[in-house]
């Protein structure tokens, strides 16, 4: 099915371990984000791509740091993970050329301990 | 830079009423508003979206909302709730001219009572 994938869906970590968000998308979208999800607080913009080859930080950046590998894959990796980084993280895509809105992953729930 | 203010964190309603839930913003250029809708422990989905024209616009589940530029608001309705409507709601602004993202409201979260 079109759309955005996001692994793992599930992950717990210990503080100060590391790990990598994988999303892809196969709509041919430009632009790609990674938001995070904590209680009352909506969804906050972590980094985004908005085109390939391009980095930019978001609203939450710090503790973050991403990779547009190739039009259709972008990393979130967690260099040391801290509690405070607990969340639900989710990707999206977009096209400005076509722009029809963003579409979003099924999201990654991450629990640091 | 945008903001959005969703200014209820709870909705409670009864089943079959109708229900608003407001959503206003702030930004210093043209931009695209949305409303989404998150069911537990479940993603996003896109209820609707303005991009231009009619200000009036139809969605998905018998939802719809009203761009109203000078009150730079943009309420979200429906004229009869179903206990399956029992979700978080989050409206999103992005600027028209960049792709740097959506700014979303906190969420507002819409009990239905029997």
């Amino acid at each position: 099915n079109a759309g955005v994938t996001q692994t793992p869906k599930f992950q717990v970590l210990k503080t100060g371990q590391s790990m990598t968000l994988q999303c892809a998308q196969d709509m041919n979208h430009n632009s790609m984000y990674w938001y995070r999800q904590d209680p009352g607080m909506g969804l906050r913009l972590i980094y985004y791509s908005a085109s390939e080859g391009t980095t930019d930080k978001g609203e939450v950046p710090n503790g973050y740091n991403v990779s547009r590998l190739n039009k259709r894959e972008f990393s979130l990796r967690l260099e040391s993970a801290a509690p405070s980084q607990t969340s639900v993280y989710f990707c999206a895509s977009s096209d400005r050329q076509v722009f029809y809105g963003y579409t979003f992953g099924s999201g990654t729930r991450l629990t640091v301990v | 830079a945008q903001s959005v203010t969703q200014l209820d964190s709870q909705v409670p309603v009864f089943e079959e009423a109708p229900v608003e839930l407001r959503c206003n913003y702030s930004s210093s250029v043209s931009v695209y508003l949305f409303w989404y809708v998150q069911y537990p422990n479940q993603g996003l989905q896109l209820l609707l979206k303005y991009l231009s024209g009619s200000t009036l616009v139809k969605g998905i589940n018998g939802f719809e909302a009203e761009f109203n530029k000078s009150q730079t608001s943009f309420h979200l309705r429906k004229p009869s709730v179903h206990i399956s409507d029992t979700a978080e709601y989050f409206c999103a602004v992005s600027d028209q001219g960049y792709a740097d993202g959506l700014t979303f409201g906190k969420g507002t979260h819409l009990i239905i009572q029997p």
